[in-house]
């Protein structure tokens, strides 16, 4: 069975400074790694995903995350954050499809407080 | 265009009461999916379906959850009997094929079982 860990349930960080918010998975088979980011009141969005090839992944609003296999981790970082970067980010994890869909686990998520 | 919608966006409920909580998809997608997020934590797979056929219910945490999908555009998840440990919000993502693709989510609804 699959599952997604995000130890970190709060991350503050002044603006204008780097971020990285970790994300372990585990699986017994290869993965498809996913990270969206939930606002207030609204629903989750996709920042980027990785299916294979290429372990730099980059996403929208500068974001970008390296799939690690040895290490099983995805953490998602951004060079320099803003205000508006405020919110939940949730990683997830999918197996290949079976059944003809893939099921996708989340990890409990991490809430991003940029400080001016 | 338009993304998922989902209504009502909020909901409460007397315990003992029996809900219906609607999900409009994006036209033309294929898969859609329910999750259930309490609070603090993330979304949890409920069930899915492709087109009209509800392909796995395995999340779905009692015989009192039921969801629907008759012609396989709009989505009906409805609660009977709620209890208040039924009280979360409801998430509906759909996308346009099976596979790795992404999933476009609605805002959910967040229903409050007193």
């Amino acid at each position: 069975a699959q599952s997604v860990t995000q130890l970190d349930s709060q991350v503050p960080v002044f603006e204008e400074a780097p971020v990285e918010l970790r994300c372990n998975y585990s699986s017994s088979v290869s993965v498809y790694l996913f990270w969206y980011v939930q606002y207030p009141n609204q629903g989750l969005q996709l920042l980027l995903k990785y299916l294979s090839g290429s372990t730099l992944v980059k996403g929208i609003n500068g974001f970008e995350a390296e799939f690690n296999k040895s290490q099983t981790s995805f953490h998602l970082r951004k060079p320099s954050v803003h205000i508006s970067d405020t919110a939940e980010y949730f990683c997830a994890v999918s197996e290949p499809p079976s059944g003809g869909y893939q099921k996708v686990t989340f990890g409990t998520g991490t809430k991003l407080q940029v400080i001016p | 265009g338009a993304g998922v919608s989902q209504s009502p966006r909020y909901k409460v409920a007397k315990r003992g009461q029996d809900v219906a909580l609607r999900c409009d998809p994006i036209s033309g997608h294929v898969s859609l999916f329910w999750y259930q997020q309490a609070l603090g934590q993330g979304p949890e797979f409920l069930t899915y379906f492709q087109n009209e056929a509800q392909l796995d219910k395995s999340g779905l945490p009692s015989d009192r959850f039921f969801a629907e999908r008759p012609e396989g555009s709009v989505s009906t998840l409805k609660i009977q009997r709620t209890q208040q440990e039924d009280s979360a919000v409801y998430l509906c993502a759909s996308s346009l094929r099976q596979g790795p693709y992404e999933q476009y989510f609605g805002p959910g609804t967040r229903l409050t079982v007193t």
